[in-house]
């Protein structure tokens, strides 16, 4: 199924450092979005991108599409603590709903 | 400002039970969504309905029925509970087709079938 693969599945980082992950789809999408999921929550929508966009900023996020290699990489700079959760990719499929990748978990230390 | 609400927020069940979980919104949202969460499978599409009174299979549809009578509810029932369904149920709604605007999620249903 089409379907977003994050990278890495883990990342520690220390306050004050960025936070980059990755996601890969397989094929062709209108748009991708980013979630964040505290523990035990529910998801939060970040950001979304579409097709036509290249690159797209969220006061610390900054999102990054590149069509011709179906990927996107989510920064998030100078991380806090706060900013401890998993982080989800999804992409749409035409007709259906969106299909969610396995997840980062991010752990960023004080 | 609610949102998406589920209830209930914990259930346990004994195998070859029944239940329903209940989403609620108050956005009038016309597209609706039950995916389940297990550990290290990210979610999964269980059902999903683009308006009152349709509904259509997602990627794991076995095992359960819903049913979205009124435009501001989706419900999500299991008709004889299997520990398989072990997991936590979240649903989430949005305004655009395919999550076009982004998806409002609930907080989720934690069910343990035993």
């Amino acid at each position: 199924s089409q379907q977003g693969e994050e990278d890495p599945q883990a990342l520690s980082i220390q306050e004050g450092e960025n936070a980059t992950m990755n996601c890969s789809y397989k094929t062709s999408i209108n748009n991708l979005q980013w979630y964040r999921q505290n523990s035990g929550r529910g998801l939060v929508h970040l950001i979304l991108i579409r097709s036509n966009e290249r690159e797209k900023h969220s006061g610390r996020l900054r999102v990054t599409l590149d069509t011709s290699k179906k990927s996107s990489s989510l920064l998030i700079t100078a991380s806090r603590a706060a900013d401890t959760a998993s982080y989800f990719c999804a992409t749409d499929k035409a007709g259906t709903a969106l299909i969610f990748g396995k997840g980062t978990t991010l752990s960023v230390s004080s | 400002n609610a949102g998406v609400t589920q209830t209930p927020k914990f259930r346990v069940l004994k195998t070859g039970q029944s239940m329903t979980l209940l989403c609620a919104q108050d956005m009038n949202h016309e597209y609706m969504y039950w995916y389940r969460q297990d550990p290290g499978m990210g979610l999964r599409l269980i059902h999903y309905s683009v308006g009152e009174g349709t509904t259509a299979k997602g990627e794991v549809p076995d095992g359960y029925n819903v049913s979205r009578l009124k435009k501001q509810n989706f419900l999500l029932g299991l008709e004889s509970a299997a520990p398989s369904q072990t997991s936590v149920y979240f649903c989430a709604s949005s305004y655009l087709p395919q999550g076009g605007d982004g998806y409002t999620f609930g907080s989720g249903t934690r069910l343990t079938v035993v």
